[in-house]
């Protein structure tokens, strides 16, 4: 039963313009939310994250929506640069576990 | 900067060995955790730890076990190495609530 979903496997953006990563999530009781960034043969790397209580979060390109009635939250990235190529996994926090998506490909065209 | 060190990056072993993964970190953090990730399925939570000797099952705690004998170190151990195990492994601490920090990562190939 996956409680947190990413169902865009990969993306594709051109450089300069705005990536939109997506995420669902099936548990009520999740309080916390966190992207990672992941690339090829190193260990993910934190974001940026948000708290339940707040329906945006924003540090420099970076800004993460919440919307807590869908149980939806989404990364924007402005504008989108060739090193956000990456995989990006969401996390959502709930009895000191984090959760992770299935995470999404992200690549940026120069 | 905290850091978070894995033993090995690459091992490769044959079914039914007995296989140690080893996680350090270097900022006294409580909480350790293993996840492994596997193509399509994400990071998924193996075991983790909030004190020295102290181990919770996560949500595929099978064929798996762990070891805190030291706050700084969290061992991962397969007992017999499956051909299903193989994946990449990681290990993450984390300092009460927020953010996980995570190792390079271990890749275990199981022949």
């Amino acid at each position: 039963d996956q409680q947190v979903k990413q169902n865009s496997p990969s993306l594709s953006v051109q450089e300069g313009r705005i990536s939109i990563l997506n995420c669902d999530y099936t548990n009520s009781m999740f309080d916390y939310f966190l992207w990672y960034k992941k690339y090829p043969a190193e260990g993910p790397t934190f974001l940026i994250s948000i708290s339940s209580i707040k329906d945006k979060n924003e540090d420099g390109r970076f800004t993460v929506f919440l919307n807590k009635s869908a149980k939806h939250l989404s990364l924007h990235i402005v504008p989108s640069q060739p090193g956000d190529s990456a995989v990006y996994f969401c996390a959502a926090k709930g009895n000191e576990k984090l959760t992770f998506g299935t995470g999404t490909r992200l690549t940026i065209i120069p | 900067d905290v850091k978070v060190t894995q033993s090995s990056r690459y091992l490769v072993k044959r079914t039914g060995e007995k296989v140690f993964l080893e996680c350090v970190q270097d900022m006294d953090h409580e909480n350790m955790f293993w996840y492994r990730q596997d193509p399509g399925l994400g990071l998924r939570l193996i075991y983790f730890s909030y004190d020295v000797k102290m181990k919770e099952k996560g949500d595929i705690p099978e064929g798996y076990s762990v070891s805190r004998e030291k706050k700084e170190r969290f061992s991962l151990i397969l007992e017999s190495a499956s051909t299903n195990q193989t994946s990449m492994y990681l290990c993450a601490s984390s300092l009460g609530k927020g953010e996980l920090f995570f190792g390079e990562g271990s890749r275990l190939t199981v022949l």
